[in-house]
């Protein structure tokens, strides 16, 4: 059960570019986060939206500036961001509202940003 | 705090050898959830498995099967008869009342044909 699309898949941009990731749920879920995987570290919370309000923000720089139009679609904008910000950014989304400790997160794709 | 330990960073095995890939979690909570993603190349995080803390019975799907033990405080998966499809980096992840998922490490799964 994937059903959480993600695009573009792979992304280079420079210093003062400002881009933005995609994200698409297929699944009815409640709830949509984003990830940061970077090399040898564990998965980064980075934001939390539930039925399209923002309930968490885990101290991102504000060079990462996230939007959930509905309840389908996440969105983050990118904006003159650093090289130690390549990463992984991966996407999810669960039917339980965040905070219902038995959810299950379901994962997208992921984008893979390396900023030059 | 909630912590998720994977000792093993990576593993390489032979193709059809049995591998136990390790987790132990730390938690005050006596509800929890534990769950297994599989992370292929393409980069997707697969949903495996979860348990809640309150059920230790141990759960077997085709070649996969988990061990769920409170005492040790371990939620450890075992890959029986092994393939090259198996590999991948695989997490382990906690999460429990109002906390969100907690993830390990991740081990490095390499199975050479």
């Amino acid at each position: 059960e994937t059903g959480v699309t993600q695009t573009p898949r792979h992304l280079v941009m420079g210093m003062t570019n400002k881009k933005s990731l995609k994200c698409e749920q297929h699944l009815g879920h409640n709830a949509m986060y984003w990830y940061k995987q970077s090399a040898k570290k564990p998965l980064e919370l980075m934001f939390v939206y539930s039925l399209e309000e923002r309930v968490e923000n885990n101290s991102v720089p504000s060079r990462f500036s996230p939007e959930c139009p509905n309840s389908s679609h996440l969105f983050l904008h990118l904006h003159t961001l650093q090289p130690e910000d390549s990463a992984l950014y991966l996407c999810a989304s669960s039917q339980s509202p965040p905070g219902t400790a038995e959810e299950t997160q379901y994962f997208g794709p992921g984008t893979r940003l390396l900023v030059l | 705090a909630q912590k998720v330990t994977q000792a093993q960073t990576e593993i390489s095995v032979v193709e059809k050898e049995d591998v136990t890939l390790d987790c132990v979690y730390e938690t005050r909570d006596t509800t929890y959830y534990l769950f297994w993603y599989k992370q292929p190349p393409s980069g997707e995080l697969v949903f495996l498995i979860r348990r809640n803390s309150f059920d230790e019975q141990n759960e077997i799907s085709g070649r996969y099967s988990w061990n769920f033990q409170k005492s040790t405080s371990s939620f450890n998966f075992t890959i029986t008869a092994s393939q090259v499809v198996d590999s991948a980096v695989y997490f382990c992840a906690l999460s429990e009342g109002a906390q969100k998922l907690v993830f390990g490490q991740g081990t490095r799964l390499t199975i050479n044909p």
